[in-house]
């Protein structure tokens, strides 16, 4: 049974970068068939990506916040991380890591994280 | 840039009651691309319909999904206590890559 689960600092300071790392179990990060991405929700309101990551490397942003986010993968370890830089408070939400094919959906999501920005 | 938008926001029913919820897209969305997710509180959101009209693996066939290009629906045939929650439609494809709608939250009337 494929297993996502989120990691990282739950508080972070304005204007600083948020890292989360995903670790997955139970199936390889390699397989060529999936995406594996990053699906915020602040408290109270909708799910919105935030971006993707394919086994060829390429990535995929969301364009509104394209300019601050970076995610990568790290086969050896079977993880793929976030970085969003200059955060704000609006970045306050819980995060998820997911596995998603195009014509299949999302099947497999993390737990979720919740990250404040506060100072 | 493609948009989602279900309607209702809310909708109260009882249970055993039918509940229809739509998702119209912006422009035109490929069937194949377009999924419905419940989520309950506090959980991560769960995998219900893909391609418009597939159900996932162990989704009850109470859960039904049907349209095309811009106008999508879910159909809960007859409600369970555990259907009442929050449902998205989702797509991949269009720019964005992948968009939510804003989600029709199913509450007991």
């Amino acid at each position: 049974q494929l297993q996502l689960q989120e990691s990282g600092p739950g508080l972070v300071k304005p204007s600083e970068t948020l890292s989360l790392t995903c670790t997955v179990s139970g199936g390889s990060i390699s397989s060529s068939s999936y995406y594996w991405g990053w699906i915020r929700q602040p408290p109270g309101k909708g799910l919105e990506w935030i971006g993707s990551i394919y086994y060829s490397g390429s990535t995929y942003y969301n364009p509104s916040l394209k300019s601050r986010v970076t995610i990568s993968v790290d086969t050896s370890k079977n993880q793929f991380s976030l970085k969003l830089s200059s955060v704000t408070a609006a970045d306050t939400a819980v995060y998820y890591c997911a596995r998603g094919q195009a014509v299949a959906g999302i099947d497999y999501w993390g737990q979720g994280t919740l990250v404040t920005v506060s100072s | 840039e493609i948009v989602l938008t279900q309607s209702p926001g809310t909708l109260s029913l009882s249970p055993g009651e039918r509940a229809t919820l739509s998702c119209r897209a912006s422009q035109s969305v490929s069937s194949s691309y377009l999924a419905w997710y419940q989520q309950k509180p506090g959980q991560a959101p769960r995998l219900l319909i893909y391609g418009a009209s597939s159900r996932a693996t162990g989704i009850p066939d109470r859960f039904s999904g049907s349209g095309s290009g811009t106008d999508f629906t879910l159909t809960i045939s007859r409600l369970e206590p555990e259907d009442f929650a929050v449902y998205y439609c989702q797509q991949y494809g269009s720019s964005p890559l992948l968009t939510f709608g804003g989600g029709t939250k199913v509450e007991i009337k």
